[in-house]
């Protein structure tokens, strides 16, 4: 059973750039999640869908912080004009019966 | 909302010996509680979980402990080996449906030393 993907592994970005992540979860895995990982913090989650449906987005940072799953599948975190702030591992997690969570690799995203 | 601290942010052992962490939670509505690993540049890798029905668990050289009175949970590894040197985190998680909203702690640092 392939894991879960993300994409790209690493960006960096001028404050102001916008960038998006994207998540591919485990066939089959109907509940999405977006967690943030700052360095030497834990995850903290930002929001989370099932199927194409958004469960609860009120995690997210800001209006510059937007998530989409639009056929139930893949995901896209968008971030708009990032800052320095934003600096973190962005890490996305699927389930299938909603209890146990696996993780993909993350992007780990510098803003400078 | 929910607040899980974990006590030790860094933890030396020896191998052979048993390492132990230690998390407290605040929300009493909290029924599931994961550990996971992470090792140096990868992502986290789910260990083990109890839920509030029981109050131990063990899976092969791993022990969870639950004292819902207390609202603190422990992750007991025997035997340590050095491949058990990870980042480890405890989270909480008030099992709703089929949505699991889980809260991390910070993170222990297991170092085992041969």
């Amino acid at each position: 059973e392939a894991g879960v993907t993300q994409s790209p592994r690493y960006a960096v970005l001028q404050e102001g750039q916008a960038v998006s992540f994207w998540c591919d979860p485990i066939s089959g895995h109907d509940t999405l999640y977006w967690y943030q990982q700052p360095r030497d913090q834990g995850p903290q989650l930002l929001v989370y869908f099932r199927d194409e449906a958004v469960i609860d987005n009120s995690q997210l940072p800001s209006d510059r912080f937007s998530a989409v799953r639009p056929k139930g599948t893949n995901s896209t975190l968008k971030i708009q004009s990032a800052k320095q702030g934003d600096t973190a591992t962005y890490l996305c997690a699927s389930s299938r019966t909603g209890v146990e969570q696996y993780f993909g690799p993350g992007t780990r995203l510098t803003v400078l | 909302g929910e607040k899980v601290e974990q006590h030790e942010s860094t933890l030396s052992v020896r191998e052979g010996d048993s390492a132990v962490i230690n998390c407290t939670y605040t929300d009493t509505a909290s029924s599931y509680f994961p550990w996971y690993k992470q090792e140096a540049g990868k992502s986290l890798h789910f260990v083990i979980d109890i839920r509030s029905n029981v109050d131990r668990k063990q899976s092969q050289r791993l022990i969870v402990l639950l004292d819902k009175k207390a609202k603190r949970f422990s992750l007991h590894i025997t035997a340590t080996q050095p491949e058990d040197s990870a980042i480890y985190f405890c989270a909480a998680s008030p099992l709703s449906g089929s949505f699991n909203k889980l809260t991390f702690g910070a993170g222990t640092r297991l170092a085992v030393c041969p």
